[in-house]
């Protein structure tokens, strides 16, 4: 069974600072991972989309990385503003004949101080 | 396309009582998720569609849920006999564009708060 977890649970910055959001899962076998952000009370919002073949993907100043291999993904967050604390969701994706279904971690709370 | 959309966004409701949700999906997608979120949680599967046929229920699935996608276009959720324990934030999301191009994400919708006292 996959799981999913994220380290830290919770994490607090100083405006300008760099964020380095953690993801491991247990079960290499994946089709992709996406990162979510997700303000209180909300629904998800997707972030960035990686698929098993890629090792990276950009948007903006957000910067995911993919280790399939070893089962680790990084969400980076260059020069953080109040504006993105929030929480911070990676899920993994089984093979696609198994409904691309997600397992998700439990979330990383960002809050960046101005 | 407005993205998908989720309906009520908050529901309170006394314990013993049945609730619907509805989820209104991309139109271009056939593939449609139900997951559940509770307090400082991931969110946890607990079926998908594609089209109308139901492809997958999860064991947190019990028989008090039950959920419908007629057509393949919008679907509900139904919870009967409502447990305090069914509170949670009730996501949907939807993917796979029917026109080929291959998009695996997912879009979610804003989910419903349900509150059971």
């Amino acid at each position: 069974k996959q799981e999913v977890t994220q380290i830290p649970a919770a994490l607090s910055v100083p405006e300008g600072e760099n964020l380095v959001l953690n993801c491991s899962f247990t079960d290499s076998a994946i089709y992709n991972l996406q990162w979510f952000r997700q303000d209180p009370g909300k629904g998800l919002t997707s972030l960035l989309l990686i698929q098993s073949s890629q090792r990276e993907q950009t948007s903006g100043r957000l910067n995911a990385s993919l280790d399939k291999s070893s089962g680790r993904s990084t969400l980076y967050i260059a020069a953080s503003q109040p504006g993105d604390s929030a929480t911070y969701l990676c899920a993994v994706s089984r093979i696609k004949a198994a409904g691309n279904k997600l397992t998700f971690g439990g979330g990383t709370r960002v809050l960046v101080k101005p | 396309d407005t993205g998908v959309s989720q309906d009520p966004r908050h529901k309170i409701t006394k314990r013993g009582q049945n609730v619907t949700f509805r989820c209104d999906p991309i139109s271009e997608h056939n593939r449609l998720y139900w997951y559940r979120q509770t307090l400082g949680q991931g969110p946890e599967f607990l079926t998908y569609f594609q089209n109308e046929a139901q492809l997958e229920k999860s064991r947190l699935l019990s028989d008090r849920f039950s959920a419908e996608r007629p057509k393949g276009s919008f679907s509900t959720l139904e919870i009967q006999r409502t447990e305090q324990g069914d509170s949670a934030m009730y996501l949907c999301a939807s993917s796979f564009p029917l026109d080929g191009r291959v998009r695996y994400g997912y879009t979610f919708g804003s989910g419903t708060r349900l509150t059971v006292v």
